[in-house]
């Protein structure tokens, strides 16, 4: 079975454009969570989605993010305009949710950023 | 506020030796789930292992091994005769139950194995 899929893998922009990165989940898979690896703060959640709906967006640094779900297999996540802050690895990941907690996170291959 | 501290910022050893990788936690909760992934140099983050807090049995995989112990708060994981493919950056992760309905991990901030030839 394929894995988390995200794409592009790799994004040169500059600084005030938008950045569109996007991500297919496993199928089957009604968790999704979108996470920034960056060398000053780690590994932090930006937001999770539980079947398409958005359940906890607290890591969402400020306005100029957003995600969106549209439908199971496909999420979204909008930088604009983007900032050389907002250069880092950015993570899809996704995990069955059948009514247990603390189900496995399996993680995409990540998209690397950078905004000059 | 849940906590994973990874004290060993970067190990280094010689293939075939043993290195253990610590990972302490903080938690209020009484159920909670521990995970260990590992990121090589090419940058995607790869599961290893799932743990609950009701489950404090040892784990065995091949070279890997993890040691549980709910007294000391730690999840350690031992890599057996190492070699030069184990070298990576080890995360550490507590499942976050601080938001409602949230399964949002709390990660540490890894180590780095060198396993040099």
């Amino acid at each position: 079975d394929a894995g988390v899929i995200q794409s592009p893998r790799h994004e040169v922009t500059e600084m005030g454009q938008e950045v569109t990165l996007r991500c297919k989940p496993i199928s089957g898979h009604n968790s999704l969570f979108w996470y920034r690896q960056t060398m000053m703060r780690g590994l932090e959640l930006l937001i999770y989605f539980n079947n398409n709906v958005p359940i906890d967006d607290s890591g969402m640094p400020e306005d100029r993010f957003s995600a969106k779900m549209p439908n199971a297999s496909f999420s979204t996540l909008k930088i604009q305009p983007s900032e050389p802050r907002d250069s880092a690895v950015y993570f899809c990941a996704s995990s069955p949710t059948r009514g247990r907690p603390g189900e496995t996170q399996y993680f995409g291959p990540g998209t690397r950023l950078l905004v000059l | 506020a849940q906590k994973v501290t990874q004290a060993q910022t970067e190990i280094s050893v010689v293939e075939k030796e043993d290195v253990t990788l610590d990972c302490v936690y903080e938690t209020r909760d009484t159920t909670y789930y521990l995970f260990w992934y590992k990121q090589p140099p090419s940058g995607e983050l790869v599961f290893l292992i799932r743990r609950n807090s009701f489950d404090e049995q040892n784990e065995i995989s091949g070279r890997y091994s993890w040691n549980f112990q709910k007294s000391t708060s730690s999840f350690n994981f031992t890599i057996t005769a190492s070699q030069v493919v184990d070298s990576a950056v080890y995360f550490c992760a507590l499942r976050d139950r601080t938001q409602g309905g949230s399964e949002k991990l709390v990660f540490g901030k890894g180590t780095k194995l060198t396993v040099n030839p």
